[in-house]
């Protein structure tokens, strides 16, 4: 079955710098990838996504990159904010079908004013 | 518009007690899942639904049952508690590939 790795568990940063937050997967029939944060007690909510037929994707600070090939995945953000410290989720869909996801075990990011 | 929402918020079982999780959703989504999340784990997939009368089992789906017995609810069960089974649970519901809405979630203790 499908398994993702997200790397790192935790990243600290200053404000204003960029943050990186990478995943990889195992099932190569896998094309839904969506990223997740969770604020503390809060439920997850969507940030981005991205479907396997694109490469990369861009909303405003965050940013999206896929690369099939090598089956991994990365969060891109820029200029963060205090309000950007959260756990981040990344997920890949379990089939082709896109019926569920299976998630990474989380980064736990801290921008620092 | 009430989104997905979860009944009850908070529990606490003694083992071998059983009981169910309730999630609701107006948004018609034909899919729903339910995920447990524990502390450095991740949300793990506990099962989900692809629609009314039908489920299927995710990565973790053992001492857990499920009902999809009308296309808005979606049962999770717990026939006897461990307390292995103590974590926060979250229902969600997507349309077909689509964005996934989670419940507020469901914090449960089993002693």
């Amino acid at each position: 079955g499908e398994n993702v790795e997200q790397h790192p568990s935790t990243l600290s940063v200053q404000e204003g710098d960029s943050a990186v937050i990478k995943c990889t997967y195992s099932d190569s029939a896998s094309n839904y990838f969506p990223w997740y944060k969770q604020e503390l007690g809060k439920r997850p909510q969507l940030i981005i996504d991205i479907r396997s037929n694109v490469g990369e994707k861009k909303d405003q600070r965050i940013a999206v990159t896929l690369n099939k090939t090598a089956k991994h995945f990365s969060l891109h953000i820029t200029e963060t904010q205090p309000e950007d410290s959260a756990v981040y989720f990344c997920a890949a869909s379990i089939n082709q079908a896109g019926t569920a996801l299976i998630f990474g075990k989380g980064t736990t990011l801290s921008v620092s004013s | 518009n009430a989104g997905v929402t979860q009944t009850p918020k908070f529990r606490v079982l003694k083992t071998g007690q059983s009981m169910t999780l309730l999630c609701a959703q107006d948004m018609n989504h034909e899919y729903m899942y339910w995920y447990r999340q524990d502390p450095g784990m991740g949300l793990r997939l506990i099962h989900y639904s692809v629609g009314e009368g039908t489920t299927a089992k995710g990565e973790v789906p053992d001492g857990y049952n499920v009902s999809r017995l009308k296309k808005q609810n979606f049962l999770l069960g717990l026939e006897s508690a461990a307390p292995s089974q103590t974590s926060v649970y979250f229902c969600a519901s997507s349309y077909p590939e689509m964005e996934q809405y989670f419940g507020p979630g469901t914090r449960l203790t089993v002693t």
